[in-house]
């Protein structure tokens, strides 16, 4: 079946840097993104990835290694509007979006 | 700006009403999704639109059904509500391309009782 594993919840102090991984077991590859969802908000897209490295975008930064099925997301900079949850989504060989449950983010002051 | 709006953003309903969520999206895209969002589980797709008319079956499409007549709406249709369709509703357009970038709208939260 297909997978994506990512933590539930993660907590961080604000100022600081916090980085979500996400883990993906898919039939095939054809993407990877991330999208961001404030409580009772719609998610908004962050980032996409297709090919293995960095790609970096003011304060946050996300990670593929397509060998490793693994990604990560990178928040530097953290403020108290971050607290989000974070959606990690990846694209398989059918063009179709398998969606992971989100992690929770609650930054502290 | 993409705009995607729902028509509704709480609703509450009884078993076995019929339910209609709408959904309209103003940048001419032609893909549109209805998918369902629950607690502990990603978003599930439960269908979607390439075009006008057109609708595909996504992974969970019992006991709904869609409609697609303009471009720019897409409806969602409970035909008889039922305890295990309460859940956060979200609609997502996106235009044709390799890169599907989807843009969501607010989301109904839908109770029955």
């Amino acid at each position: 079946g297909q997978n994506i594993d990512q933590p539930t919840e993660m907590t961080a102090t604000e100022g600081a840097i916090v980085q979500i991984n996400c883990t993906y077991q898919t039939s095939g590859f054809n993407g990877l993104f991330w999208y961001q969802q404030h409580a009772g908000e719609a998610p908004t897209f962050l980032s996409y990835n297709v090919l293995d490295g960095l790609e970096e975008k003011g304060r946050f930064s996300s990670f593929l290694s397509r060998s490793k099925g693994y990604s990560y997301l990178l928040l530097k900079e953290l403020q108290m509007k971050d607290s989000a949850s974070y959606l990690c989504v990846v694209m398989d060989s059918n063009y179709q979006l398998i969606w992971g449950a989100g992690t929770k983010l609650i930054i502290k002051p | 700006d993409v705009k995607v709006t729902q028509s509704s953003r709480y609703l509450v309903k009884r078993t076995g009403e019929k339910v209609f969520l709408e959904c309209v999206q103003d940048m001419d895209h032609e893909n549109m999704f209805w998918y369902r969002q629950d607690p502990g589980l990603g978003l599930r797709l439960i269908y979607f639109s390439y075009d006008v008319k057109m609708k595909e079956k996504g992974d969970i499409p019992e006991g709904y059904s869609v409609s697609r007549e303009k471009k720019e709406r897409f409806s969602l249709i409970l035909e008889s509500a039922s305890t295990n369709q309460t859940s956060m509703y979200l609609c997502a357009s996106s235009p044709r391309g390799e890169v599907d970038i989807q843009y969501f709208g607010a989301g109904t939260r839908l109770s029955v009782l």
